[in-house]
């Protein structure tokens, strides 16, 4: 079985502030691991995603994340936070069992202030 | 390119009404198709994924069902709403066959059963 954990519900930081979003997971196998994230009242828009290439992934908004086996940590970091960031952010894992389904954590709320 | 539609994007229904939430994905053949919750402060609940027209797997046991009549549809149903069932449902697909796939999320559709 997988599970993600998400530490902490709410995260603030002011404008211009490194971002930092803990996410931990459990695999009985390798894992792919990706952060979403949703603004108010749409869908969730894939921000990364770690396929076993480069630990250290970067996506879109400035945003990246580093795999670290050892800790079984998946956390996500912007150097600079915008008010436009603002927004939920999820953490999700899937394994290598050949078919697609992601089990997510419970989410992080990013709250940014000027 | 690949789109997904999900509708109607908000709906207020009366307990014990029938439900039905549709959604299509465009631009891909043979998806695999999800339907996934997000009750209020949770994270995402997958409820039901589809391989193939006709084939459903449920997650969790639910007033709720699914069909996919066609390869690109992918219906999300009720025929009592439950207050339970109140919630933000999301539609999703990813491609097919090749683990670590991105799942890709419709706009979502707000459900309010009073």
């Amino acid at each position: 079985a997988q599970s993600v954990t998400q530490l902490g519900s709410h995260v603030s930081v002011s404008e211009g502030a490194l971002v930092l979003l803990r996410c931990n997971y459990s695999s009985s196998v390798p894992p792919y691991l990706f952060w979403y994230v949703q603004y108010p009242n749409q869908g969730l828009q894939l921000l990364l995603k770690y396929t076993s290439a480069a630990t250290l992934v970067k996506g879109i908004n400035g945003f990246e994340a580093e795999f670290k086996k050892s800790e079984t940590s998946f956390h996500l970091t912007k150097p600079s936070a915008h008010m436009s960031d603002a927004a939920e952010y999820f953490c999700a894992v899937s394994g290598d069992t050949g078919f697609q389904k992601l089990v997510f954590g419970t989410g992080t709320r990013l709250l940014v202030s000027p | 390119s690949q789109t997904i539609h999900q509708w109607p994007a908000t709906l207020v229904q009366p307990v014990g009404s029938p439900l039905s939430l549709e959604c299509t994905v465009e631009g891909t053949s043979n998806p695999n198709l999800y339907w996934y919750r997000q009750a209020a402060g949770r994270g995402l609940q997958l409820l039901f994924y589809s391989v193939g027209i006709g084939q459903i797997s449920s997650e969790v046991p639910q007033n709720l069902s699914a069909s996919r009549p066609q390869d690109r549809q992918f219906i999300l149903s009720s025929k009592k709403l439950l207050l339970s069932d109140s919630g933000f449902y999301l539609c999703a697909w990813s491609a097919q066959a090749i683990s670590g796939n991105t799942i890709y999320f419709g706009e979502g559709s707000w459900l309010t059963v009073v």
